[in-house]
């Protein structure tokens, strides 16, 4: 099966720094891959996911995510965090051939004011 | 538009009682599963399902089970509880298992086992 893993269990940063959190998965065939964002004492939402085309993701709050195969890499970014960007993050891969979805282990990230 | 719901949010068990959690949605989804979520492992996949009548095994089955008879419900049954059973649990469902559109998550269920 599939798995992930997250470079960065805790980041702090200051409000209007850039972001790049890391995610590498392990998988040889073709996979899909998420970025879900979880506010304090919520649920998982989908930030932006890649299916195909073009490697460079878009997605709600302005986060994009870049898929580099050769890496197995599907790192997070954005360009000027806000105080509100605080939450935890999760990477996520499912693949073509099975049914389940696999988390890596989240990076939370604080931003202070 | 309720999306997934899940219930109860919040429950206290002593060990080795049993209880089924919830999970129903709304949105005529075929695939729905459970996850556990604990701090610094992230979410772990219990059991899912492709459809009702159908149901498979995730990365931590032991000591759940699970049951699909309709499309819209997908409860999950602690069959005695430990307390190594303490964590939150999200229920998730899709149209598909690879998740086209993504997962759509309840809210969540807190269980604490003393």
């Amino acid at each position: 099966a599939q798995s992930v893993s997250q470079h960065n269990h805790h980041v702090i940063l200051s409000e209007a720094a850039s972001l790049e959190l890391g995610c590498n998965y392990s998988y040889g065939g073709t996979v899909n891959l998420f970025w879900y964002v979880q506010y304090p004492g919520q649920h998982l939402q989908l930030l932006l996911k890649y299916f195909s085309g073009d490697p460079l993701v878009k997605g709600i709050k302005g986060f994009e995510a870049e898929f580099i195969k050769s890496k197995f890499s599907f790192n997070l970014r954005k360009p000027s965090v806000q105080w509100s960007d605080t939450a935890e993050y999760f990477c996520a891969v499912t693949s073509h051939n099975n049914n389940d979805m696999r988390f890596g282990a989240g990076t939370r990230l604080t931003v202070k004011p | 538009n309720a999306g997934v719901t899940q219930t109860p949010k919040f429950q206290v068990l002593k060990t080795g009682q049993s209880m089924t959690l919830q999970c129903a949605q709304d949105m005529n989804h075929e695939y729905m599963s459970w996850y556990r979520q604990d701090p610094g492992m992230g979410l772990r996949l219990i059991h899912y399902s492709v459809g009702a009548g159908i149901t498979d095994q995730g990365e931590v089955p032991n000591g759940y089970n699970v049951s699909r008879s309709t499309t819209e419900d997908f409860p999950l049954r602690l069959l005695s509880a430990a307390p190594s059973q303490t964590s939150v649990y999200f229920c998730a469902s899709s149209s598909t298992g690879s998740g086209d559109y993504g997962y759509t998550f309840g809210s969540g269920t807190r269980l604490t086992v003393v």
